[in-house]
């Protein structure tokens, strides 16, 4: 079981928004600031796309955005791509530790 | 552009000790950087194993902590990880990934090697 718990699969046509949700508990997400995604594409190593529940990196389009409520995060993807396609993971802080969730296979319709 | 490589034997054997190295290029190892271990096991999710400064300064994942060790080696701008008393549940695809101090997310991966435990 993942320290972190997300949705197995999502899935959206071109065009359209998804979220992704990442719970936590109070000792991890609801504490620190510090929830990151990446994105993973079949064969390579992850990707980040958002850190710091919100930021982006440079190079990262601003189609992908991130929150957070409470002890869940969220990653959005607007205007749905056929390159988005891929796993999605949330990261998160906890007692000097990096927890991971379980992943979430986005399929583009 | 900071590079990073892993190098290893792709298998090892039950009970032996796994041992990677993470060449790194275009980037100083001795700079005010994380540089630490990420694996995944196939058809899962990535595991956070640990990470180093080049200080020595160590953080290490609780459930794997007894079977860690990390260096670097900043001559060579390589950092390494042994991994003791594997068995079939520490095959997975290893990555060696770089962290900047003052920032929570891993911002280079390697490609990753995959390490398989079996006699």
């Amino acid at each position: 079981q993942s320290a972190l718990t997300q949705p197995a699969s999502v899935s959206g046509s071109p065009g359209q928004s998804i979220t992704i949700s990442c719970k936590g508990t109070s000792s991890d997400i609801s504490e620190f600031n510090r929830v990151s995604w990446y994105q993973q594409r079949p064969g390579k190593a992850p990707k980040v796309i958002i850190f710091d529940v919100s930021n982006r990196p440079p190079g990262i389009s601003d189609r992908f955005s991130g929150s957070k409520s409470g002890n869940t995060a969220s990653l959005t993807i607007s205007g749905l791509q056929a390159e988005d396609e891929a796993h999605y993971y949330c990261t998160s802080y906890r007692d000097s530790n990096t927890l991971f969730g379980g992943g979430t296979k986005l399929t583009v319709l | 552009q900071v590079e990073l490589q892993e190098s290893g034997p792709g298998l090892v054997k039950p009970s032996d000790t796994l041992s990677l190295t993470c060449t790194v290029s275009g980037y100083s190892i001795s700079s005010d950087n994380w540089w630490g271990w990420i694996r995944q096991p196939p058809g899962q999710e990535p595991e956070w194993i640990g990470y180093i400064h080049y200080s020595r300064r160590t953080y290490y994942s609780p459930s794997l902590k007894s079977r860690i060790t990390m260096s670097v080696d900043t001559s060579k701008n390589q950092f390494s990880l042994n991994l003791s008393s594997v068995t079939a549940v520490d095959t997975a695809t290893y990555y060696c990934v770089k962290k900047v101090s003052a920032k929570s997310y891993y911002e280079a991966w390697g490609q990753g090697i995959l390490v398989i435990v079996s006699s």
